[in-house]
């Protein structure tokens, strides 16, 4: 059965602290995507990895792909209250299909 | 550009009555999508379509029914409506390879 994993499922941190949220799937696809959605609101991009070994930046996030571990993570650096919201995501169910299969989020908090 | 919209933006249904919600695109991709979101549930895809007049199966697909007539707009259909169908649907579109955007949202709620 195909799975898409991610952990933590929630994360409370305090401001100016780091922190990693991993996402592990089971399928072969090559290419990850990265969504953020606020508290009743609708998903926006964040970050697009199209590749083994593609790294991704912007701002306090940074994202990255390791399709041989089935892996990517997405790195918080220095968090602001402002990335408070739940961050998904998205592999191909079987690579080059478009048929997205969505981890169940994860639910970040910045204290402040 | 409107981006992605979705119509009606709430509804209540009783069980049994049928619906059709619609998502129209202006940016004129080939694949667009429906979702369906439920607490702690992440997205589960109901059904997607790679191109005009083409539609398939997504991970949840029993109880609806979708069609994509013009490249532009992608239906979805509650023949007979359940409880278990009550759910926050999204709808996205996108290009070949690159991110999906998203409409607002419908809120559906069956009594």
């Amino acid at each position: 059965e195909l799975k898409v994993e991610q952990n933590p499922l929630f994360l409370s941190m305090q401001e100016e602290k780091n922190y990693t949220i991993y996402c592990n799937y089971s399928t072969t696809s090559d290419r990850l995507y990265w969504y953020r959605q606020d508290p009743g609101k609708s998903l926006e991009s964040l970050f697009v990895l199209l590749s083994n070994g593609a790294v991704k930046q912007e701002g306090r996030l940074m994202a990255s792909l390791d399709t041989k571990a089935r892996l990517s993570t997405l790195h918080i650096t220095a968090a602001v209250h402002d990335l408070s919201a739940t961050y998904f995501c998205a592999v191909d169910h079987t690579s080059g299909t478009y048929k997205y299969i969505f981890g169940t989020g994860t639910r970040l908090k910045v204290l402040a | 550009n409107a981006g992605v919209t979705q119509t009606p933006k709430f509804r209540v249904l009783k069980t049994g009555q049928s619906m059709t919600l619609l998502c129209a695109q202006d940016m004129n991709h080939e694949y667009m999508y429906w979702y369906r979101q439920d607490p702690g549930m992440g997205l589960r895809l109901i059904h997607y379509s790679v191109g005009e007049g083409t539609t398939a199966k997504g991970e949840v697909p029993d109880g609806y029914n979708v069609s994509r007539l013009k490249k532009q707009n992608f239906l979805l259909g509650l023949e007979s409506a359940a409880p278990s169908q009550t759910s926050v649907y999204f709808c996205a579109s996108s290009t070949t390879l690159w991110e999906q955007y998203f409409g607002p949202g419908t809120r559906l709620t069956v009594t």
